[in-house]
């Protein structure tokens, strides 16, 4: 079935550092893939997304290419800020969107 | 436009006991999900409801139950509250199936004692 494994957290970080993510994914067909953001206390948001191969997704800094060679979104951001810290799940949705599968979540501390 | 809602946000039940949780979608919203997410599993999707109607199942034991309402508005039930069912519940609502977004409400956190 299908299915999204990414890196193990928790992951610091000082202020200004260059952030990755990694995500790969298991999938029959043509998934939709996300990366959704978890502040504490809080719900999940969506943060971007990729609906086909070798599109880029981007907000707020945050960046994730579809890779459909090496099955991988990873997600990165050049210089992450102490408002950045949250937890970070990858997902996708299959090809008909009809369910969601989620990763295990990262953990992000920024340190200033 | 208001956020997907969820009621109670905090709830503590007692082993054997019974619950009931809501969710009212984004105003115009169809299809509303519902995840179990607990620091062991991570998130696992309990069902799926579009116009009243269960389009998709996780993989549950028959205690956890759902139902739409004509409004949209959904609730999930458990039933004889295991320990194990201590976990945080997240309803996401999307305009409709295929819609490959969700919007997640803030949670309603079940403690089973």
């Amino acid at each position: 079935g299908d299915s999204v494994t990414q890196m193990e957290g928790p992951v610091t970080l000082s202020e200004e550092a260059f952030l990755t993510i990694n995500c790969t994914y298991t999938a029959t067909g043509y998934p939709s893939l996300f990366w959704y953001v978890q502040y504490p206390g809080e719900g999940l948001q969506l943060l971007l997304k990729a609906t086909k191969a070798d599109d880029k997704g981007s907000n707020k800094g945050f960046e994730a290419t579809y890779r459909k060679e090496t099955t991988s979104f990873h997600l990165e951001k050049g210089s992450v800020q102490v408002s950045d810290s949250a937890v970070y799940f990858c997902a996708l949705s299959d090809s008909g969107g009809n369910q969601f599968y989620f990763g295990t979540g990262t953990s992000l501390t920024v340190i200033p | 436009k208001a956020g997907v809602t969820q009621t109670p946000r905090y709830l503590i039940k007692t082993r054997g006991q019974q619950v009931t949780l809501s969710c009212s979608p984004i105003s115009g919203h169809r299809s509303v999900s519902w995840y179990q997410q607990t620091p062991g599993q991570g998130l696992q999707f309990l069902f799926e409801y579009f116009s009243e109607t269960q389009r998709n199942k996780g993989n549950f034991p028959g205690r956890f139950s759902g139902r739409q309402f004509s409004n949209s508005r959904s609730e999930m039930n458990v039933s004889t509250l295991e320990l194990g069912d201590s976990a945080l519940y997240l309803c996401a609502s999307s305009s409709g199936p295929s819609s490959y977004e969700q919007y997640f409400g803030p949670g309603t956190r079940l403690t089973v004692t």
